[in-house]
């Protein structure tokens, strides 16, 4: 079965608004990783967060991590066009990292 | 320079075929995988290679077999394609087991006619 499942699954938003995508996880972890993937590309990594952290920030982009929740989110503020993508989190499990199904985002211009 | 490279990009072929997919990373990473992943986008390990050693074997037909001459390279050959093996296929890298993050390559998208 699958560690993380993200939520949307779809996110349709107008440029300039933030995005927000969750992830929720089963069983414990040690890190969170998200990654963005473009159509027909392979995946980007964008972030990761331990299981000690609570927060973290890079460029435009927020991760939150709620353990007791088993839940991540991912914030992209002041989208673009180029955030147009498919947008996975990424959970260690039995020495494995497992990829949730992905929320695809579609910026409007 | 790309990082992770796998080659060809595209794959068309028939059922019953056999076929290779080849990847070579240049990051210097100990690990190497391959991922398939479905028309949904669902991403699914299937191999994981250490230095050359079999770490990871998920539930996978025997008809895929991947190979390793060296921790920079990783291929994967199918045999006897069938339909349902249509998807992309990935090759991705990591230091470790990816706990700092993978990185992936382009993908190959294979069709079975």
């Amino acid at each position: 079965s699958q560690q993380g499942e993200e939520d949307p699954q779809a996110l349709s938003i107008q440029e300039g608004e933030n995005a927000t995508m969750n992830c929720s996880y089963k069983t414990s972890i040690n890190n969170l990783q998200w990654y963005r993937q473009n159509s027909g590309r392979g995946l980007v990594h964008l972030i990761l967060i331990r299981s000690n952290e609570r927060e973290k920030h890079s460029g435009r982009l927020r991760v939150t991590l709620d353990t007791s929740k088993k839940s991540s989110s991912l914030l992209i503020t002041a989208s673009r066009a180029a955030d147009t993508a498919s947008y996975f989190c990424a959970t260690d499990r039995d020495d494995k990292v497992i990829f949730g199904p992905g929320t695809s985002l579609s910026v409007i211009p | 320079d790309t990082a992770v490279s796998q080659t060809p990009k595209y794959l068309v072929t028939q059922m019953g075929n056999d076929k290779s997919i080849k990847c070579e990373q240049n990051l210097g990473h100990d690990t190497m995988y391959w991922y398939k992943q479905d028309s949904k986008k669902f991403l699914k390990i299937m191999f994981s290679y250490n230095n050359k050693e079999l770490i990871i074997n998920e539930t996978v037909p025997n008809r895929f077999s991947p190979k390793s001459p060296d921790k920079a390279h990783l291929n994967l050959h199918i045999n006897s394609l069938e339909l349902g093996d249509s998807a992309v296929y990935f090759c991705a890298s990591s230091q470790d087991q990816g706990w700092d993050g993978y990185t992936f390559g382009s993908g190959t998208r294979l069709t079975v006619v």
